[in-house]
């Protein structure tokens, strides 16, 4: 397996475009995470799926963000409108309950 | 609420330095804890996994030791080199499968 893939690897957007950061977890895993990661507040946990349904979002920082899960393959994290402070580094990671979690190679939003 | 510290934020040692880094958890009914590392610029690599009936794994020069009842771990890095710089963080999964991370320590290993 090629790893959890993320794309785009770098977005540059302007204030008020919307976003849409995608994933790809490993095949077999059934657990999905979305972080964010600044270095005031570090690795925050926004939302996390399991077998495609959200569990917990009370990480989201607001309405203007939204994740789903379409299937267990592809993920996507929404901004909607963006801002200046959404700038930072967002991550997926996948896993099995209990197991290992894998991590994207992130991508870097700026919002300008 | 998990809340996970780390502590020191920062250290800087000489290289062939034997180091610890420590890494705290406010609620013990942990599922296991995971220590990882990440290089700048780059994604999270997966160093070890302690279950949480366990008190200890090994990893050649790596080694994590886990105390639940105290919301404990530490990470032993042992005849440090240059390589190993990099931040280190830990995360404690829940059985809930929630995985949260404390803040990192940035490591710097003097050549």
């Amino acid at each position: 397996d090629a790893g959890v893939i993320q794309s785009p690897r770098h977005e540059v957007t302007e204030m008020g475009q919307e976003v849409t950061l995608r994933c790809k977890p490993i095949s077999g895993h059934d657990y999905l995470f979305w972080y964010r990661q600044t270095m005031m507040r570090g690795l925050e946990l926004l939302i996390y799926f399991n077998n495609n349904v959200p569990i917990d979002d009370s990480g989201m920082p607001e309405d203007r963000f939204s994740a789903k899960m379409p299937n267990a393959s592809f993920s996507t994290l929404k901004i909607q409108p963006s801002e200046p402070r959404d700038s930072a580094v967002y991550f997926c990671a996948s896993s099995l309950h209990g197991g290992w979690a894998f991590f994207g190679q992130g991508t870097r939003l700026t919002v300008v | 609420k998990q809340e996970v510290t780390q502590i020191p934020a920062a250290l800087s040692v000489p290289e062939g330095e034997n180091l610890v880094l420590n890494c705290s958890f406010t609620d013990s009914a942990i599922y296991n804890l995971q220590w990882f590392r990440q290089d700048p610029g780059k994604g999270l690599t997966s160093l070890l996994l302690i279950q949480s009936s366990q008190r200890e794994q090994t990893s050649g020069r790596l080694n994590a030791s886990l105390d639940k009842s105290s919301g404990r771990s530490t990470l032993y890095i042992a005849a440090s080199q240059p390589g190993d710089s990099a931040t280190y963080l830990c995360a404690v999964l829940n059985a809930g499968n929630m995985l949260t991370f404390g803040g990192g320590t940035r490591l710097m290993v003097k050549p």
